[in-house]
């Protein structure tokens, strides 16, 4: 059983469309969290959620919005994409905001033309 | 702000030989350190957690030290495998705060 599933895998997409990217973990876990891998490897958080409330909203465009209808679930929303939103985009869930682990999901690789 | 740094960034060693993988961040305030794995293509896997109140952390041939006062956690793969060819993340959790702040990473080669 997949712990923490993203959809889909591999989103390809021209600049100005909007596009959406899904998570779901059956951990039970409280809190998941949006990450972005650039073509340099680097992994910085974009936001995290605990039970559907938003606690963190680093310093990304506001074209990104999170959503999370319950707390098993917390979508990426990008509107207007642009060529720089191209990355590879993870999910992860933890127990708890405190002294628990990441899970992450498999990754969406999204390429913006 | 937290700073993570991983060196080296690649390492290449001949199957059997001990890893050594160092990551240093800036601030000591931190809550956990945690040692992921990356495959080419795929999601991190986690390996080791650390609170800040542990010293290290064993699972298998991994083992895992952190010295919070001096900003260093280490993490040693014994015997290496091919299959432990990798990229190796280290990634902090501060005190204050929810977010993982990642170093870039030590892609790992195991040559048979």
């Amino acid at each position: 059983d997949t712990a923490v599933s993203q959809t889909p895998k591999y989103l390809v997409t021209q600049m100005g469309n909007d596009k959406s990217i899904k998570c779901e973990q059956n951990l039970g876990h409280d809190t998941m969290y949006w990450y972005k891998q650039d073509s340099k490897k680097f992994l910085k958080i974009m936001f995290s959620y605990n039970n559907k409330e938003l606690i963190i909203n680093e310093t990304v465009p506001n074209r990104f919005s999170p959503k999370s209808p319950d707390k098993a679930h917390l979508n990426l929303h990008i509107n207007s994409l642009e060529l720089g939103d191209s990355a590879v985009y993870f999910c992860a869930s933890s127990l708890a905001s405190g002294i628990s682990e990441q899970y992450f999901g498999p990754g969406t690789r999204l390429t913006v033309t | 702000k937290q700073e993570v740094t991983q060196i080296p960034a690649a390492l290449s060693v001949p199957e059997g030989e001990n890893l050594v993988l160092n990551c240093s961040f800036t601030d000591s305030a931190i809550y956990n350190l945690q040692w992921f794995r990356q495959d080419p293509g795929k999601g991190l896997t986690s390996l080791l957690l650390i609170q800040s109140s542990q010293r290290e952390q064993t699972s298998g041939r991994l083992n895992a030290s952190l010295d919070k006062s001096s900003g260093r956690s280490t993490l040693y793969i014994a015997a290496s495998q091919p299959g432990d060819s990798a990229t190796y993340l280290c990634a902090v959790k501060e005190a204050a705060g929810n977010k993982l702040t990642f170093g870039g990473g030590t892609r790992v080669l195991v040559k048979p």
